[in-house]
């Protein structure tokens, strides 16, 4: 079976850009997850939905962060304009419906994105 | 608030040392637990996990974890640790009192002197 898959990897981009982040969930998951994670603050819950419906984006930094998931096998986080406090790995992960004795996360390989 | 501790941040070893990582949580009632693991330049993987029954689950790559659930604790163990587990080691927790969501502590960063 195919893991989470995101796409970029790796993006380099200007300060003012506007970056959007893909990913596909593991077909049957029902939860998907934006994580961000950098050496300052370590691994920051952004955004998590549920049966594509957002559930929680406490986590989103500020209104230039946005996120969708427009179906069950596809969620994109965009952010715009970009900065270079930005810059950071961005995870998506995803899981079955969160219930009891569920959690377990599968993660993909992350998109490494640099803001000049 | 629910909250997961790690309190070791780095840990130094050499190889063939043992290795138990420190985790506990401030949730009541019943509890997920997790170790994931985190190579370096990888993304995070699921080391083992507990759901319910014996309190020593056994993961991958030998490790192992003991629930303690007087102590709020769940703590990573290795009896002989390898240059390659050089890594990231995350414990998270869900329960019901956090709907199920997942609670990170904040990691401890493993280094394996060869």
């Amino acid at each position: 079976d195919a893991g989470v898959i995101q796409s970029p990897r790796h993006e380099v981009t200007e300060m003012g850009q506007e970056v959007t982040l893909r990913c596909k969930p593991i077909s049957g998951h029902n939860s998907l997850f934006w994580y961000r994670q950098t050496m300052m603050r370590g691994l920051e819950l952004l955004i998590y939905f549920n049966n594509n419906v957002p559930i929680d984006d406490s986590g989103m930094p500020e209104d230039r962060f946005s996120a969708k998931m427009p179906n069950a096998s596809f969620s994109t986080l965009k952010i715009q304009p970009s900065e270079p406090r930005d810059s950071a790995v961005y995870f998506c992960a995803s899981s079955l419906a969160l219930t009891e004795g569920s959690g377990e996360l599968f993660f993909g390989e992350g998109s490494r994105l640099t803001v000049l | 608030a629910q909250s997961v501790s790690q309190h070791n941040h780095h840990v130094i070893l050499s190889e063939a040392a043992s290795l138990e990582l420190g985790c506990n949580y401030s949730y009541g009632g019943t509890v997920n637990l997790f170790w994931y693991v985190q190579y370096p330049g990888q993304h995070l993987q699921l080391l083992l996990k507990y759901f319910s029954g014996d309190p020593l689950v056994k993961g991958i790559k030998g490790f192992e974890a003991e629930f303690i659930k007087s102590k709020f604790s769940f703590n990573l163990r290795k009896p002989s640790v390898q240059w390659s587990d050089t890594a990231e080691y995350f414990c998270a927790v869900n329960a019901r009192a956090s709907n199920y969501q997942l609670i990170w502590g904040a990691g401890t960063k493993l280094i394996i002197k060869p």
